[in-house]
């Protein structure tokens, strides 16, 4: 497995402005992703961070919105730009190695709530 | 497109009771893997298990229990002698195999089990 940190842990934040959420692991991975998981709800994948070159996205997420880095094989930042209470949200980062190939682990999550 | 469906939204039962938590899957590729995951209150997801679409041997781990069918499209997940500590949200996924390695993953609604006293 991998030990993965994630900074905020938390965060209340007002409308119109931004937050960024940094992914720190303890090792070497392939890997980098970030999820949201709405109040209730089950998760859903916002992009694939990739070392060195623009992120992908996925369908209805857009670089403006949620513009991400990754510097090195273990660091990773998503910003939340914009907010509005609909990106209320728990946010996760998730990692993966080449072997064993699809075993996927995530961080504790950075809980943001948009005023 | 891939898809996974957890029924069961809520379960509840009394300690010591076995469970089953129920997982179908949709898909059209022939190499896939199967996950899944807990997530305790404190909101972490905890991996539980992988298995990859060639293997259906049935896996024990301890009091939990995993039955893969593949002619049912099936992935389902059984506590023995349920605790309160497994009071959690269960998450089944499905990955994506063309990203290469490691996979992207689509998720179940997830299943709440409220284990009580």
């Amino acid at each position: 497995s991998a030990v993965i940190s994630q900074k905020p842990s938390r965060d209340i934040c007002q409308r119109g402005t931004s937050l960024t959420i940094q992914c720190q692991v303890d090792s070497q991975v392939t890997m980098m992703f970030w999820y949201r998981q709405q109040p209730g709800q089950s998760l859903t994948l916002i992009a694939t961070a990739n070392q060195g070159s623009e992120a992908t996205y996925e369908s209805g997420f857009v670089i403006d919105k949620f513009p991400i880095s990754r510097p090195n094989l273990t660091f990773s930042t998503l910003t939340v730009s914009n907010m509005s209470p609909e990106d209320s949200s728990i946010y996760l980062c998730s990692v993966a190695r080449a072997v064993p190939a699809y075993e996927q682990y995530f961080g504790p999550g950075t809980r943001l709530t948009v005023t | 497109a891939q898809k996974v469906t957890q029924a069961q939204t809520e379960i509840s039962v009394v300690e010591k009771e076995d469970v089953t938590l129920d997982c179908v899957y949709e898909t059209r590729d022939t190499t896939y893997y199967l996950f899944w995951y807990k997530q305790p209150p404190s909101g972490e997801l905890v991996f539980l298990i992988r298995r990859n679409s060639f293997d259906e041997q049935n896996e024990i781990s301890g009091r939990y229990s995993w039955n893969f069918q593949k002619s049912t499209s099936s992935f389902n997940f059984t506590i023995t002698a349920s605790q309160v500590v497994d009071s959690a949200v269960y998450f089944c996924a499905l990955s994506d195999p063309n990203t290469g390695t490691a996979s992207k993953l689509t998720f179940g609604t997830g299943t709440r089990l409220q284990v009580t006293l």
